[in-house]
């Protein structure tokens, strides 16, 4: 079984603070994604990364960063936490050869005050 | 870039009838389709997925249409039954490997005993 696993489930910061959300995938994947899940809004990619020290940014990158050091490995990262950025986050990765499934973690709760 | 447009945002069936969630995209290129389920706090799954070479396909009680002319999809779900029961996301990409996929806004399907 594919196994994507963030590190925080529930987090509770405040408004300035810098938040580092971890992701960690046990099978080898090349891509890795973060989406960001909202009532009515669905899911919306923030930044993606193919490769180890590479990345993309997705559609609603403002406010966010990323890091992918090892292939295992993404994080996000709130420079300077706001209240607009309490969400669900969802990291992601896939197989570049398997079509575009991707496989979801468990998701971070995260609320800024 | 591409846009998924999903409707109903909600839906409700008696358990037993059948449930049809509609996809619309705009890039013509298109052409991978999964359907993700996400029930009450879990991550979203992949349960079904259709390549835009065929125009149907279909797993037990599960299928999913495509009509690329018009550029939209929609997954049929027959016998519901309260297992049913989540958020459904349509998503779109463009090729393999490492395209990135876009989703709609979800479906919360409600199954009435």
């Amino acid at each position: 079984d594919v196994k994507v696993t963030q590190s925080s489930r529930y987090l509770v910061k405040r408004t300035g603070e810098k938040v580092f959300l971890e992701c960690v995938q046990d099978m080898d994947h090349e891509n890795m994604f973060w989406y960001r899940q909202d009532p009515g809004l669905g899911l919306r990619l923030i930044y993606f990364s193919y490769d180890v020290k590479m990345k993309e940014k997705g559609d609603i990158p403002e406010g966010y960063s990323v890091s992918r050091e090892k292939k295992e490995r993404f994080s996000l990262i709130l420079e300077s936490a706001s209240t607009n950025q309490t969400s669900m986050y969802l990291c992601a990765s896939s197989l570049q050869s398997s079509g575009n499934t991707i496989y979801f973690g468990e998701g971070s709760w995260l609320t800024v005050v | 870039g591409e846009n998924v447009e999903q409707h109903p945002s909600t839906l409700s069936v008696q358990e037993g009838d059948s449930a049809v969630i509609k996809c619309t995209y705009s890039d013509s290129a298109s052409n991978y389709f999964p359907w993700y389920k996400q029930e009450l706090g879990k991550r979203p799954q992949l349960i079904i997925d259709i390549r835009s070479n065929v125009g149907e396909k279909k797993d037990q009680r599960i299928a999913v249409t495509l009509n690329k002319t018009a550029k939209h999809f929609s997954l049929h779900i027959t016998e519901t039954q309260p297992e049913d029961s989540a958020v459904y996301f349509c998503a779109a990409s463009r090729s393999f490997g490492n395209e990135k996929l876009t989703f709609g806004t979800g479906t919360r399907l409600t199954i009435i005993p």
